[in-house]
């Protein structure tokens, strides 16, 4: 069963223009989510986290949004640029009270130069 | 480095071979978390340690699986008699505290033929 899911697992994008990857998750009880970047050959790092008492949180070119009531969340990515080509992860905590995060399978960006 | 650091990189093993990994998470780090990630899967999270003690062992796949953290710092994930299914990236990433975003190592590619 899985809690968190990135139904697409690549997307193309022009240079320039903006990205929006997409997660959705099952789980009323999450309460805390993030995203991560990972480059080939290396561990994810983490890119931008949003908590459940917000919508949005905006950090330089990114910006995710949350919608609750359709336990969905995005990343936006504004504009693309070529270095931003990677698997993007988005994950979700289980709760307050524990340090569990589920991960989704990931969507591979590939900006256009 | 002040990173995550994970030995070895790579490991080939006999099917039925014991192999130990190792995390060296970032100083000062008290939470450390072991994942693996299979080919076309996303991170499955296996255990989490807050200083020595796991208090959540619930992703270790079988009783073939085992960790163990000493001084609050370095981890050691253990397989024991391993499986061809057990090839996958493990990954390590440790964090200040469940507040904070976890910082990944850049994993360990276990191949079990």
């Amino acid at each position: 069963d899985q809690q968190v899911k990135q139904n697409s697992p690549s997307l193309s994008v022009q240079e320039g223009r903006i990205s929006i990857l997409n997660c959705d998750y099952t789980n009323s009880m999450f309460d805390y989510f993030l995203w991560y970047k990972k480059y080939p050959a290396e561990g994810p790092t983490f890119l931008i986290s949003i908590s459940s008492i917000k919508d949005k949180n905006e950090d330089g070119r990114f910006t995710v949004f949350l919608n609750k009531s359709a336990k969905h969340l995005s990343l936006h990515i504004v504009p693309s640029q070529p270095g931003d080509s990677a698997v993007y992860f988005c994950a979700a905590r289980s709760g307050s009270g524990t340090y569990k995060y589920i991960f989704g399978t990931g969507t591979r960006l590939k900006v256009l130069a | 480095g002040a990173g995550v650091s994970q030995s070895p990189s790579n490991k080939v093993t006999e099917k039925g071979k014991d192999v130990e990994l190792r995390c060296d998470p970032i100083s000062g780090h008290t939470a450390l978390y072991w994942y693996r990630q299979s080919l076309g899967q996303g991170l499955e999270f296996l255990i989490y340690f807050q200083g020595n003690s796991a208090p959540d062992k619930s992703g270790l796949p079988s009783d073939r699986f085992s960790a163990e953290r000493t001084g609050g710092s370095v981890s050691t994930l253990t397989i024991q008699r391993t499986q061809q299914e057990d090839s996958a990236v493990y990954l390590c990433a440790s964090s200040f505290g469940r507040y904070y975003e976890q910082y990944f190592g850049p994993g360990t590619r276990l191949t079990v033929t």
